[in-house]
């Protein structure tokens, strides 16, 4: 099964919104990573959170960590049509990538 | 600086027969992954491989094999392939904790 859980399965909002997703996952981890996927093409990193961090920006986006109710969420502030995307958190067990773990994603609908 | 690469793009091929999928990480990683993602799930890890060496290997059948070349670039076979190996294929590399992704290998089984 997977590590990671994203909630909700599908979001819509109008452009301008601000879209949240949440994420959760079951063991311990060394890092938590956002990835974004636009019609099934390659995944897109948006932002590393490490298990020793609460909270992250990157532009228009925000990653909060909170390791002992063992979740995430990504914030995505006034967003754009462009933002339509699957969203997926990924989980690491150690600092090289091994025991990589994908949840089933997010998709987000940002409607003109 | 390119990206990870992956070749091909696209893939059709027939029950029973086998795969050969390829990989060139971004210059200077020494980790390569490999994932499948099946249409509307996440993707699942295959295998990992760092200096030419497995390090780590998801729950798939012995049916896929994968090795990791003097340049680091990598290759990921699967025999015998079935209508549910239809998938896409992704490649990451990575040197530490972020792993990058190639734009993946759309393989078609019919």
């Amino acid at each position: 099964s997977q590590q990671g859980e994203e909630d909700p399965q599908a979001l819509s909002i109008q452009e301008g919104e601000n879209a949240t997703m949440n994420c959760s996952y079951k063991t311990s981890i060394n890092n938590l990573q956002w990835y974004r996927q636009n019609s099934g093409r390659g995944l897109v990193h948006l932002i590393l959170i490490r298990s020793n961090e609460r909270e992250k920006h990157s532009g228009r986006l925000r990653v909060t960590l909170d390791t002992s109710k063992k979740s995430s969420s990504l914030l995505i502030t006034a967003s754009r049509a462009a933002d339509t995307a699957s969203y997926f958190c990924a989980t690491g067990t150690d600092n090289y990538g091994q025991n990589f773990v994908f949840g089933p994603g997010t998709r987000l609908s940002v409607l003109p | 600086d390119a990206g990870v690469t992956q070749s091909p793009t696209h893939l059709i091929k027939t029950r029973g027969q086998q795969v050969t999928l390829r990989c060139s990480p971004i210059s200077g990683h020494k980790s390569v992954s490999w994932y499948q993602q099946v249409l509307g799930q996440g993707p699942q890890f295959i295998f990992q491989y760092y200096e030419k060496e497995e390090r780590g290997r998801g729950n798939f059948p012995d049916r896929f094999s994968a090795r990791q070349f003097p340049n680091y670039s990598s290759e990921l076979n699967v025999n015998a392939l079935l209508l549910g190996d239809s998938a896409l294929y992704l490649c990451a590399s990575s040197t530490y904790n972020e792993q990058f992704f190639g734009p993946g290998t759309r393989l078609t089984v019919l």
